[in-house]
């Protein structure tokens, strides 16, 4: 099946730096990825849509400035959590689209800002 | 507004028991349904795609059915396993877009 590697797994940070997060579809192209919140015992989710070339479109209430999407290529998307703070703190989860709309998540990144 | 609603948020069950996990959705003009499962601290497997032109689908102990009129589906576990012990997420795909909305989950502990 479609592989989607997502890194890094796990990243601790202080307040006020940024980090970023990497999706990749290993072995087919997405024109689409989609990067989703989870926090604790809760569902996932949809902060944004990735398209290839364009930009992201945002769910309501996703500040665009905080959580900046690049999709440079056909099989990777980062996801730049800028200038962190502990409620940033949550895990998560990015998804490429193959065909017929199936989606492929990835392992997650657990994100905990001190 | 499109929801999905997953009962009971956690269930505990013998091993070999069979069991069904219900999910709810509010909008049935859903593309198709989704069942995942997820390890605690991990990403998400799909188990399951049901389209809505479907009625269920199967794959070993595991089947899916979807019923669009009553806006239900559910997910049957045959001879329940330790290793099935893990959070059952199911999620509707509601336009060609992409968007899945995702239910909150059932935590399913399955006790040998």
């Amino acid at each position: 099946g479609a592989v989607v590697s997502q890194h890094p797994s796990r990243v601790i940070c202080k307040s006020g730096t940024s980090v970023k997060i990497e999706c990749r579809s290993l072995d087919f192209q997405a024109t689409t990825m989609f990067w989703y919140r989870q926090f604790p015992k809760q569902s996932l989710m949809l902060m944004a849509t990735s398209n290839e070339g364009s930009k992201a479109t945002y769910e309501q209430g996703v500040e665009k400035d905080k959580f900046l999407i690049n999709h440079a290529s056909l099989t990777l998307s980062t996801l730049t959590v800028t200038s962190a703070h502990p409620e940033d703190s949550s895990f998560y989860i990015c998804s490429a689209r193959l065909v017929q709309n199936i989606q492929y998540f990835g392992a997650g990144t657990r994100l905990s800002v001190l | 507004k499109q929801e999905v609603t997953q009962i009971p948020a956690a269930l505990s069950v013998p091993e070999g028991e069979n069991l069904v996990l219900n999910c709810s959705f509010t909008d049935s003009a859903i593309y198709n349904l989704q069942w995942f499962r997820q390890d605690p601290g991990k990403g998400l497997t799909s188990l399951l795609l049901i389209q809505s032109s479907q009625r269920e689908q199967t794959s070993g102990r595991l089947n899916a059915s979807l019923d669009k009129s009553s806006g239900r589906s559910t997910l049957y576990i045959a001879a329940s396993q330790p290793g099935d012990s893990a959070t059952y997420l199911c999620a509707g795909l509601y336009n060609q877009g992409g968007k899945l909305i995702f239910g909150q989950g059932t935590e399913l502990s399955v006790k040998p």
